[in-house]
């Protein structure tokens, strides 16, 4: 089974800020993999699928990169509506699996 | 308008079973694969179970096989979950989602496992 390292666990940052997430496949994933962001109370949302590509209507400063184990989520310019939980998930091979999050928080 | 609604979710008590259900609507359903996905109350993400368009293959995480059984009726556009053997682990708020990587969940149905 494939295991997914998400760091750091929480990011404590200012509005307008860069951010860098990271997540680290277990074995290699080619560009299978998808980032999600959760808030309090609501269904996670798909930001970004084939580890570059960006969910219709989802804003340009989140973009993604990576393939095979590393991959990154990058906010180029943190707006306040991005404090909430991230997610990577793997969909290479069964079962899928998600990293453990990453809480953005406001510094 | 796509829509999955989950349901079915109660207060069980360990060693019971449960079965949730996800009704869909605006897609051809049995193109589709499908997931199961719970979130324990404050945690993480959890992917639970999938299954094919056809329903011919299931799959599941190591923490469920033997206990769950995911499957689908094409006909009813519905999708489910049996639950057996539930613990308090398996509390969570259960979600269903169209395909692997997907803009496309329901709402979620709570399960609590507690005597």
């Amino acid at each position: 089974d494939i295991q997914m390292t998400q760091s750091p666990s929480t990011l404590s940052a200012s509005v307008g800020d860069r951010v860098t997430i990271t997540c680290r496949a277990s074995q290699s994933i080619n560009t299978w993999l998808a980032w999600y962001q959760q808030k309090p109370g609501k269904a996670p949302k798909l930001l970004i699928h084939r580890a570059s590509s960006l969910e219709s209507g989802v804003p340009s400063r989140f973009s993604g990169s990576g393939s095979g184990t590393e991959f990154t989520l990058t906010i180029s310019s943190l707006r306040p509506d991005d404090f909430a939980t991230y997610y990577c998930q793997q969909y290479d091979s069964y079962p899928l699996s998600f990293g453990g999050g990453t809480k953005m928080e406001i510094k | 308008e796509v829509q999955l609604v989950e349901s079915g979710g109660g207060l069980v008590q360990p060693g019971g079973s449960l079965r949730v259900s996800c009704a869909v609507s605006g897609f051809t359903f049995s193109t589709y694969a499908m997931s199961w996905v719970r979130q324990a109350p404050g945690k993480g993400l959890e992917w639970v179970s999938g299954i094919s368009g056809s329903g011919g293959s299931t799959y599941y995480a190591e923490s469920v096989k033997g206990r769950f059984t995911i499957s689908r009726d094409n006909s009813k556009h519905t999708l489910y979950l049996q639950m057996n053997s539930l613990r308090a682990e398996d509390t969570a708020l259960y979600y269903c989602a169209r395909g692997l990587a997907t803009p496309i969940w329901g709402q979620g149905t709570m399960v609590t496992v507690s005597s």
